[in-house]
């Protein structure tokens, strides 16, 4: 099942220059988490937001949230070539710990 | 340092071989998950466990087993009749709530001999 879906697929940028990347989904959700994974490591949690919450930032990152549109953005500013990696979103099924991930935006930040 | 231990990194299977895939957690985590990952793809939930004892299957469990006898393990078997294991297996644990991130492993990748 479906729930996330990340955009763009890919995204090429320059250091120091901003990055973002979109998330749609369909249900109604409690929170919705960013993750990131380097090339064959296991995922790190970046960033959870919840329903009534609109913005969050944490370092670098800032994470909104639109549930009237069912997204959520994630912008990382001032780029570095270490930011490179596949981000993903994920969204709880139902009112279940499961996480639905969806295919990620793999991003690459070149020097 | 509290974390989850995946073992093996690398993993052959021949044709009509079981294997076991080694999760470990000392996070004191109740629940615990399995995915399955195919290259420039997203996860997909294989199983989960939300305490000792118990576990649920996810969205592609067919050719595969778990158990949860321990709080700190989780093992997954990939038996033979998983057709096409070869994937990137990650193995995670979160704080029994829905509003909880959760927490990986380095993954197992299991390639077919």
């Amino acid at each position: 099942s479906q729930q996330g879906e990340e955009d763009p697929q890919a995204l090429s940028i320059q250091e120091g220059e901003n990055a973002t990347m979109n998330c749609s989904y369909k249900t109604s959700i409690n929170n919705l988490q960013w993750y990131r994974q380097n090339s064959g490591r296991g995922l790190v949690h970046l960033i959870l937001i919840r329903s009534n919450e609109r913005e969050k930032h944490s370092g670098r990152l800032r994470v909104t949230l639109d549930t009237s549109k069912k997204s959520s953005s994630l912008l990382i500013t001032a780029s570095r070539a270490a930011d490179t990696a596949s981000y993903f979103c994920a969204t709880p099924l139902g009112g279940a710990q499961k996480l639905v991930f969806g295919q990620g935006t793999r991003l690459t930040i070149n020097p | 340092d509290g974390g989850i231990t995946q073992s093996p990194k690398y993993l052959f299977r021949k044709e009509g071989q079981n294997v076991t895939l080694s999760c470990e957690q000392n996070l004191n985590h109740d629940a615990m998950y399995w995915y399955r990952q195919d290259p420039g793809q997203g996860l997909r939930l294989i199983y989960y466990s939300q305490i000792v004892n118990d576990f649920q299957k996810g969205d592609i469990a067919e050719g595969y087993s778990v158990s949860r006898e321990k709080k700190e393990s989780f093992p997954l078997t990939v038996t033979s009749a998983q057709k096409n294991p070869t994937a990137f297996y990650l193995c995670a644990s979160s704080i029994f709530t829905s509003d909880q991130p959760q927490h990986f492993g380095d993954g197992t990748r299991l390639s077919i001999l």
